[in-house]
């Protein structure tokens, strides 16, 4: 079954904008991660945050989270062609962290040049 | 450092034929897990290995797919008989151990059941 749900389920931007991902899910979670997948290839961990955190930058995401409202967003700035893929976030459900992963339906990003 | 490899990367089989799938994890990575992502669809966990032990396979379907770790490193997975309903990417990813969450993905097996 999938936890998280994405929004949109499909973006298209031009390069230099940003996009804007959000994610909601369900039950309480130790980490939320964000997962990019190129057309035909795995999945590639993006960044890690976790329940007790708000905010987490790594280059040019920026990723956050509340709890409260069970959401999180992914912000990629000043995008390239390159960032075209699908991303994915996913729950880790266990208030131990149970290293199990509960992924969304994905957010189809496309980076016009 | 080599990634997660899968092979074959591709299989196209005819329906109630079997068929394998093989995955070898980063080396010294503990946990291994199979998902199965179906078109338009984020990854679904089929089972998770400590070592060799199957720590959770309760979203295996039983009754026609099975995996095995032997020796805790490579693992294979199996369906007998292949459905139509099969037909999915299988992706196997692994994990270093406690305290890391992070999971590193192989490229998958993109199966087509006719």
């Amino acid at each position: 079954s999938q936890q998280g749900e994405e929004d949109p389920q499909a973006l298209s931007i031009q390069e230099g904008e940003n996009a804007t991902m959000n994610c909601s899910y369900k039950t309480s979670i130790n980490n939320l991660q964000w997962y990019r997948q190129n057309s035909g290839r795995g999945l590639v961990h993006l960044i890690l945050i976790r329940s007790n955190e708000r905010e987490k930058h790594s280059g040019r995401l920026r990723v956050t989270l509340d709890t409260s409202k069970k959401s999180s967003s992914l912000l990629i700035t000043a995008s390239r062609a390159a960032d075209t893929a699908s991303y994915f976030c996913a729950t880790d459900d266990s208030g131990a962290g149970s290293y199990q992963l509960t992924f969304g339906k994905g957010t189809k990003l496309s980076v016009i040049p | 450092e080599a990634g997660v490899v899968q092979s074959p990367r591709y299989k196209i089989i005819e329906k109630k034929q079997p068929v394998a799938f093989w995955c070898n994890p980063i080396s010294g990575h503990n946990t291994l897990y199979w998902y199965r992502q179906n078109l338009g669809q984020g990854p679904e966990l089929l089972i998770r290995y400590e070592n060799e032990e199957a720590v959770d396979d309760s979203q295996l379907p039983k009754d026609r797919f099975s995996a095995e770790r032997l020796k805790g490193v490579d693992s294979t997975l199996k369906i007998q008989p292949a459905e139509l309903g099969d037909s999915a990417v299988y992706l196997c990813a692994s994990r270093p151990g406690d305290f890391s969450y992070e999971q590193y993905f192989g490229p998958g097996t993109r199966l087509t059941v006719t």
